[in-house]
């Protein structure tokens, strides 16, 4: 079946620094990405979505200077954490959908980011 | 908007009991998917379920079942006979039947299944 890998899966930084996380489709083309930040004990947040070839859409109230994502390719998707700090100290997964619009999204196993 | 509601935090059952997991979700839209996915602590989404708004019939599958009733806006998931690998938090979502929507989720239900 479909994988979406995300890499890595996770990473500690020291405040200040930037950090990317990746994620792929593996056996399949996403056009389209989405990118979720998840606190502890709590639910999935939408940050954006990605799509290949052009800007993301963030979601009210993410910093996209913050949060930067490239779609660059069909099966590539990054998010980079820019000057971390510690309360961007999160559990982020991304999720990718089939080409086709089928309603059915597929995650990554997620990336646990701590800022020191 | 969409909105996702799982009124139910946390739920404690013991091993073989069964126990439901609601959820009540609101939508403008005539076409829409819901769906159910499960987090264990390793905290990959696991995918259980997905139904489109069409499709009212019930699901099993195996010790899961699911009762979709568009009149309440409910799509609730039963697990029967209960397992302690079935602790996890449990997230019900629900997306637009467009081509990029989004998936809302709900709060979750974090179950734990004690021996």
């Amino acid at each position: 079946g479909a994988v979406v890998s995300q890499h890595p899966s996770w990473v500690i930084c020291k405040s200040g620094t930037s950090v990317k996380i990746e994620c792929r489709s593996l056996d399949f083309q996403a056009t389209t990405m989405f990118w979720y930040r998840q606190f502890p004990k709590q639910s999935l947040m939408l940050m954006a979505t990605s799509n290949e070839g052009s800007k993301a859409t963030y979601e009210q109230g993410v910093e996209k200077d913050k949060f930067l994502i490239n779609h660059a390719s069909l099966t590539l998707s990054t998010l980079t954490v820019t000057s971390a700090h510690p309360e961007d100290s999160s559990f982020y997964i991304c999720s990718a959908r089939l080409r086709v619009a089928t309603g059915e999204l597929f995650f990554g196993e997620g990336s646990r980011l701590t800022v020191l | 908007a969409q909105k996702v509601t799982q009124a139910q935090t946390e739920i404690s059952v013991v091993e073989k009991e069964d126990v439901t997991l609601d959820c009540v979700y609101e939508t403008r839209d005539t076409t829409y998917y819901l769906f159910w996915y499960k987090q264990p602590p390793s905290g990959e989404l696991v995918f259980l379920i997905r139904r489109n708004s069409f499709d009212e019939q019930n699901e099993i599958s195996g010790r899961y079942s699911w009762n979709f009733q568009k009149s309440t806006s409910s799509f609730n998931f039963t697990i029967t006979a209960s397992q302690v690998v079935d602790s996890a938090v449990y997230f019900c979502a629900l997306s637009e039947g467009k081509a990029n929507s989004k998936l809302t989720f709900g709060k979750g239900i974090t179950l734990s299944v004690r021996p």
